[in-house]
């Protein structure tokens, strides 16, 4: 069946160093591809998305390409903030109602 | 902007009891969720519904029980709590299309004890 494996956390960085998540998807078909981040005490806020090989979602200065012939959507930004710290979620949907999701990469920014 | 609440952002119930939890969104989606959160196992599905009236079972329904008598309310009923049930629990909802992002709400982080 479908699978979403994403890098485990927690990822620790000073802030304005450069952020790669690593997110890799098995499906069949073209499943659309998410980013989700999740701050402390709240639920899951879409961060970008990308619906065909080769599109590139971005947000917030986030970005991720999606790579059809690696399965990859890693999620990168060029200067973390400390306002970045929260943990973020690739999914995929791939033509019906389910969605799969990754454990989650908690991502701690420093000052 | 999509709204989904829920009704409560924490609650502590104890072993056997019947609970609720309520979630309402305010843009006449057609589809609503239920997931648990757990440490290191991701978002896993409980029920889904996709008009009034009608649900599938997801990934991990056993313990849980839904009902959609409204098109903006999903509600989540834990029949016997129980303290594997300790969780967050998430609504979330799309409108009639699949492979839309979800919207979320904020969570309930609830105890069993």
């Amino acid at each position: 069946g479908d699978s979403v494996t994403q890098m485990e956390g927690p990822v620790t960085l000073s802030e304005e160093a450069f952020l790669t998540i690593n997110c890799t998807y098995t499906a069949t078909g073209y499943p659309s591809l998410f980013w989700y981040v999740q701050y402390p005490g709240e639920g899951l806020q879409l961060l970008l998305k990308a619906t065909k090989a080769d599109d590139k979602g971005s947000n917030k200065g986030f970005e991720a390409t999606y790579r059809k012939e690696t399965t990859s959507f890693h999620l990168e930004k060029g200067s973390v903030q400390v306002s970045d710290s929260a943990v973020y979620f690739c999914a995929l949907s791939s033509g019906t109602y389910k969605y799969i999701f990754g454990t989650g990469t908690r991502l701690k920014v420093l000052a | 902007d999509v709204k989904v609440t829920q009704s409560s952002r924490y609650l502590v119930k104890r072993t056997g009891e019947k609970v609720f939890l309520e979630c309402v969104q305010d843009m006449d989606h057609e589809n609503m969720f239920w997931y648990r959160q757990d440490p290191g196992l991701g978002l896993r599905l409980i029920y889904f519904s996709y008009d009034v009236k009608m649900k599938e079972k997801g990934d991990i329904p056993e313990g849980y029980s839904v009902s959609r008598e409204k098109k903006e309310r999903f509600s989540l009923i834990l029949e016997s709590a129980s303290t594997n049930q300790t969780s967050m629990y998430l609504c979330a909802s799309i409108p009639g299309q699949a492979n839309q992002p979800q919207h979320f709400g904020d969570g309930t982080r609830l105890s069993i004890l």
